[in-house]
C-alpha cells in the first residue's frame, strides 16, 4: 500500500538549534516528494519539492531536504531555527501512478522556544 | 492577487442541513482538489478533478459530492451534514501531474 508517515507529531527546539523533521513513505512506483508549511490559521504553502535530479533539495526560509530512495525517506532539515519557524509541517507524496494527487503525512508541529 | 478563494471562511451548521463550500481559482489550473484537515490525521483527499467536466473520489468521499462545470470553480457539497464532518476544508489546485498544489485559506465547518 502507498502511504506517508511523519515519525514525530511534535518537535520542540530552542531558537538557533538545528532541527530535523522525519518523513518516510511506502511505494512500489516512482514518487514526487514535497514539504509544506502551515502557519496558524492559514493554508499550506510549499517549502520545497523533489521531482528528479539532485537528491538534496533546497527550499525557502533556509530549509532543505534529502531524498533517500533506499531508505524511502525525505527528511526536512534546517541548521538554525528561528521563532518564526514555529508552524505545522507536512510531508506529502505524489505517486507516479496516481495522476498528481498528493497524499499527506499526519503533520509535525515544530515549536521553537527562545 | 492570483490564487484560490474559498467561502465561507467559517460556518456553524445544524446536523441534517445541506451545505456547499465554494472554491474559485484564477490560475487556470486544470486540476483541483478538496481536502479535509483533522488533528492528528493530516490532510485527507475527499474529491478531485483533473479537468473541467471530470471528477474522482479520494480517500474519504462518503457524504460529499463535487462538480466541475468550468475550469475555475469546484464546489463541495454536504448533502446532509453530520457532526463527523466537523473539520477544516481546504481547496487546492495544480498545474500538472508533478506540480505543486496551491491552497486556499480554508473553510472551518462545525456541525452540531
Amino acid at each position: 500500500a502507498q502511504s506517508v508517515t511523519q515519525l514525530d507529531s511534535q518537535v520542540p527546539v530552542f531558537e538557533e538549534a538545528p532541527v530535523e523533521l522525519r518523513c518516510n513513505y511506502s511505494s512500489s512506483v516512482s514518487v514526487y516528494l514535497f514539504w509544506y508549511v502551515q502557519y496558524p490559521n492559514q493554508g499550506l504553502q510549499l517549502l520545497l519539492k523533489y521531482l528528479s535530479g539532485s537528491t538534496l533539495v533546497k527550499g525557502i526560509n533556509g530549509f532543505e531536504a534529502e531524498f533517500n530512495k533506499s531508505q524511502t525517506s525525505f527528511h526536512l532539515r534546517k541548521p538554525s531555527v528561528h521563532i518564526s519557524d514555529t508552524a505545522e509541517y507536512f510531508c506529502a507524496v505524489s505517486f507516479y501512478n496516481q495522476g498528481g494527487k498528493l497524499i499527506f503525512g499526519q503533520g509535525t508541529e515544530l515549536s521553537v522556544k527562545p | 492577487i492570483a490564487g484560490i478563494t474559498q467561502a465561507p471562511t467559517s460556518q456553524i451548521l445544524a446536523a441534517g442541513r445541506r451545505m456547499t463550500l465554494r472554491c474559485t481559482q484564477d490560475m487556470r489550473h486544470n486540476a483541483m482538489y478538496w481536502y479535509r484537515q483533522d488533528l492528528g490525521l493530516g490532510l485527507r483527499l475527499i474529491h478531485y478533478s483533473n479537468t473541467a467536466g471530470t471528477t474522482g473520489k479520494g480517500e474519504v468521499p462518503d457524504g460529499y459530492s463535487v462538480s466541475r462545470a468550468n475550469t475555475d470553480d469546484f464546489p463541495l457539497t454536504l448533502a446532509s451534514a453530520v457532526p463527523s464532518q466537523t473539520s477544516v476544508y481546504f481547496c487546492a489546485s495544480s498545474a500538472g501531474v508533478s506540480g505543486e498544489l496551491f491552497f486556499g485559506e480554508g473553510s472551518r465547518l462545525t456541525v452540531l
